[in-house]
This record gives C-alpha cells, structure tokens and sequence, in this order.
C-alpha cells in the first residue's frame, strides 16, 4: 500500500509570495497525480493533472511538478483567494492535504 | 453550463440503506468515467466508487464494498450509489464528481467537475 504525505499541514503566506506544497509518496510512482483545491464550503476544484497540466481555467500562477515519489505545487503569487485547503490525488487515494492560510 | 446536482442525501438510522442520484447537465454524461468522493465533517477527502462510461469497470473503496453499489444511466444522464448497512463512519458529504477520461472505475487521471455535494447523516 502506498502511503501518501502532504507537507507542511498548514502554510502560512501573504498575499504576493510564493507557495511550495509538497506531495510525497511511498514509493515510486507514475504521473497520474493530480491537485485539488477547496475552499470551506465549496466542492474541490481541479488544478493540476498528470502532475504537470493546468486544468481548464486555472490561472497560470499554479503549477506543478515532479516524479517518482516527490510532487509539488507552486503558487507563484499568491492571490487572496488561493488561501484554501489543498489535496494531492493519486488513483483512489487523497493526501491529507495542506492548508494555505493568511499570515 | 456543465454541472452535477447530487440528492437523495438525508438522516437515516444505523443499518438502513439510501440512495444518491447525480443529475448531470451541460455535457453527455455517457462519454466519461463518474466518481463518488465523500468528505467526513472536518476531515479530508475519501474517493468511494467509480464506474467507467459503460459500467464495464466499477471499483469500489476498501470501506464500502460488498455495502454500495454504483450504477448509471446514460440515457437519463444520471449516476447512483445504493448505500446499504449505513453507519457512523459514513457520515459525509457526498460528492458526484465527473473523471478527465472514460475508460476506468478507477479515478486514474483526476476528476474536473463536480457537484455540490449531498449529506448523508446516520443517526438513531
């Protein structure tokens, strides 16, 4: 069973700076992960897929990267409403997710 | 507008079964894999069952099998989980949500839109 990490748990950013979350694996795996963004009370939303691709929509602020057992999400100026709940999927599992919150 | 509206959602007693439907609008739900993903108060993200366009591959999280059943409709563009021995652990918002491709039960290339959710809450 692969064991999924999301790091930090919570990440505390001002607006403008830069954001580095980190999605790690157990052991190696393909690049079907994918990256989810939710706000409280909102459903998730679909950032990033195939490790690397923007999703339809998404702002070009976001991006993500990686292989093998270490992924990342860079948020490259944070925007007040990126300060959300974020999550790493992988096949049928959810990283526990990290929180991004205001400073 | 492409969307999902879940319902079925409400409170029922330990043991008693339920049903969710996912009505899909803006794009043929037929084209392309569906996923439940159920999200516990305060807590993170749980993918539940899938099932490919045609229904030929179905799978299912290790906590609900034997228990929940996914099933579609294409031609009335909707997606259903039977729920059966309902308990406490499955007390969630439940979310109907639409994968990136269409070949597989499982959620292998993430999933781009989703519904609001529906609440499932069991309670004697």
């Amino acid at each position: 069973e692969i064991v999924w990490t999301q790091s930090p748990a919570t990440l505390s950013m001002a607006p403008g700076e830069r954001a580095t979350l980190s999605c790690r694996a157990s052991q190696s795996v393909s690049s079907n992960l994918a990256w989810y963004q939710q706000k409280s009370g909102q459903a998730p939303r679909l950032l990033i897929y195939d490790a690397s691709n923007r999703a339809t929509g998404i702002p070009a602020r976001f991006s993500g990267s990686g292989s093998g057992t270490d992924f990342t999400l860079t948020i490259s100026s944070l925007e007040p409403e990126d300060f959300a709940v974020y999550y790493c999927q992988y096949w049928e599992t959810f990283g526990p997710g990290t929180k991004v919150d205001i400073k | 507008e492409v969307q999902l509206v879940e319902s079925g959602g409400g409170l029922v007693q330990p043991g008693r079964s339920l049903r969710l439907s996912c009505a899909a609008s803006g794009f043929t739900l037929g084209d392309y894999a569906m996923h439940w993903v159920r999200q516990a108060p305060g807590k993170g993200l749980e993918w539940v069952s899938g099932i490919s366009w045609d229904s030929g591959s179905i799978g299912y999280a290790d906590s609900v099998k034997g228990r929940f059943t996914i099933s579609r409709d294409n031609a009335k563009n909707s997606l259903y989980l039977q729920m059966n021995s309902l308990s406490a652990e499955d007390m969630a918002l439940y979310y109907c949500a639409k994968a990136l491709g269409g070949g597989s039960g499982h959620p292998l290339y993430g999933m781009d839109v989703w519904g609001q959710g529906t609440t499932v809450t069991v309670s004697s």
